[in-house]
């Protein structure tokens, strides 16, 4: 199948500093691909859709100015958590489907980044 | 909006036994269903899909699910779990033409041996 690899999958950083993660499509070319964030015993939630050379599609409640994501290319894309705080730390992962795929194709997830801000 | 419910947060079984895990959503429209696994330490993976068809779907791993349109339902089962089975389950939706996956939020599932 598909790879999506996500890194790095852990971090910690000090409060106020940003932290980018990376997240590529190896064997496929995605046009889209999906933020989400993992709480400890509680489901994904999405975040944003990232899409190719457009500005993301934020969830409500999600503050874009301090979740930046960028999609520069078919096989990259990136969320930057900016002046991180400690209720920042969680696990976020990502997600591409294929490009020529249609709304009902699988889609490949990242390992995860587990952030921890102190 | 939608929305997806799985009413089993933690389930623990012994080897050889069924498992069934419930599944509901909320979309008026069509749906594509998905179960994704994750095991420990690792990345969600894809159990198994319905996208139209024969509403009895087969995965990987001797899992099945069944699409019941009428009750918003698209439980998982297994008929003889193993202890490699434990894992958090996922089920998940999109609707209509829609990229957006909505989970729910996971069952957990211990198989002692």
């Amino acid at each position: 199948g598909a790879v999506v690899s996500q890194h790095p999958s852990r971090v910690i950083c000090k409060s106020g500093t940003s932290v980018k993660i990376e997240c590529r499509s190896l064997d496929f070319q995605a046009t889209t691909m999906f933020w989400y964030r993992q709480f400890p015993k509680k489901s994904l939630m999405l975040m944003a859709t990232s899409n190719e050379g457009s500005k993301a599609t934020y969830e409500q409640g999600v503050e874009k100015d301090k979740f930046l994501i960028n999609h520069a290319s078919l096989t990259l894309s990136t969320l930057t958590v900016t002046s991180a705080h400690p209720e920042d730390s969680s696990f976020y992962i990502c997600s591409a489907r294929d490009m020529l795929g249609q709304s009902n194709t699988e889609a490949f997830f990242g390992q995860g980044t587990r952030l921890t801000v102190v | 909006a939608q929305s997806v419910s799985q009413h089993n947060h933690h389930v623990i079984l012994s080897e050889a036994a069924s498992l069934e895990l419930g599944c509901n959503y909320s979309y008026g429209g069509t749906v594509n269903l998905f179960w994704y696994v994750q095991y420990p330490g690792q990345h969600l993976q894809l159990l198994l899909k319905y996208f139209s068809g024969d509403p009895l779907v087969k995965g990987i791993k001797g899992f099945e699910a069944e699409f019941i349109k009428s009750k918003f339902s698209f439980n998982l089962r297994k008929p003889s779990v193993q202890w490699s089975d434990t894992a958090e389950y996922f089920c998940a939706v999109n609707g209509g033409s829609s990229y957006k996956l909505i989970f729910g939020s996971g069952t957990r599932l211990l198989v002692r041996p």
